[in-house]
């Protein structure tokens, strides 16, 4: 069965420094997108991406959140300035058509700010 | 923003029992989906709802669409072992939507 691979599974980072997560969607998937879960807490939307832009966004997403497709196959969350409020899973998903039916997601990237 | 509440927020079952939980809106959601989340992986899709009073299962698992819009439920039959973890229910307020929003989700432990 078909997965979106993310790498790493967990990064410890420190307070100020820029961090990048990456994900392999789904080789024909067209939709993208960026969740975080804060421990214990539910999942919550960041972004999505569809024909390299993106398409809608969160009030989580400022200034310091970027998400890029630089090939045909990664698609990669960069925070810019890592906060302590930054540590969460960040789960990257995909899908073919639009949210509709439900989205194939990642194992996802622990972020660890300290 | 939107906030969909989930109850029970846990849940602690013996094997073999039925679990019901649900989801409530305090506005209009045009697609269900209920998803399942073991430790250290992302969330994987269990069910799909996309009309009102739709009623849909998948083994042993049953899931509907309220009428009203505003609220779904779901049904596990018959638990076993493998069905501990948290259940999410998710929501697409509109078809040209991109993003779902999850619900509180509900913690299931079997009990041996």
């Amino acid at each position: 069965e078909p997965e979106v691979t993310q790498t790493p599974s967990h990064q410890v980072t420190q307070m100020g420094q820029e961090v990048i997560l990456r994900c392999v969607p789904i080789s024909n998937h067209l939709y993208f997108y960026w969740y975080r879960q804060i421990l214990g807490q539910k999942v919550e939307f960041l972004v999505s991406f569809y024909n390299n832009e993106i398409s809608e966004k969160s009030e989580i997403f400022d200034d310091q959140f970027s998400v890029e497709r630089p090939d045909g196959s990664n698609f990669t969350l960069k925070i810019r300035s890592t906060k302590l409020e930054d540590s969460a899973m960040y789960f990257c998903a995909s899908s073919l058509t639009r949210a509709f039916y439900g989205y194939t997601f990642g194992s996802g990237t622990r972020l660890t700010v300290v | 923003g939107q906030q969909l509440n989930q109850s029970p927020q846990s849940m602690f079952i013996q094997e073999g029992e039925d679990v019901s939980m649900n989801c409530t809106s305090s506005s209009i959601f045009n697609t269900w989906l209920w998803y399942k989340q073991e430790p250290g992986e992302g969330p994987v899709l269990l069910i799909a709802l996309y009309k009102a009073g739709e009623l849909t299962s998948n083994g042993r698992l049953t899931a509907q669409f309220g009428i009203t819009r505003k609220d779904s439920f779901l049904n596990i039959s018959a638990s076993i072992p493998s069905d501990v973890g948290i259940y999410f229910c998710a929501g697409q307020e509109n078809f040209g939507n991109e993003k779902l929003t999850f619900g509180t989700g509900t913690r299931l432990t079997i009990i041996p």
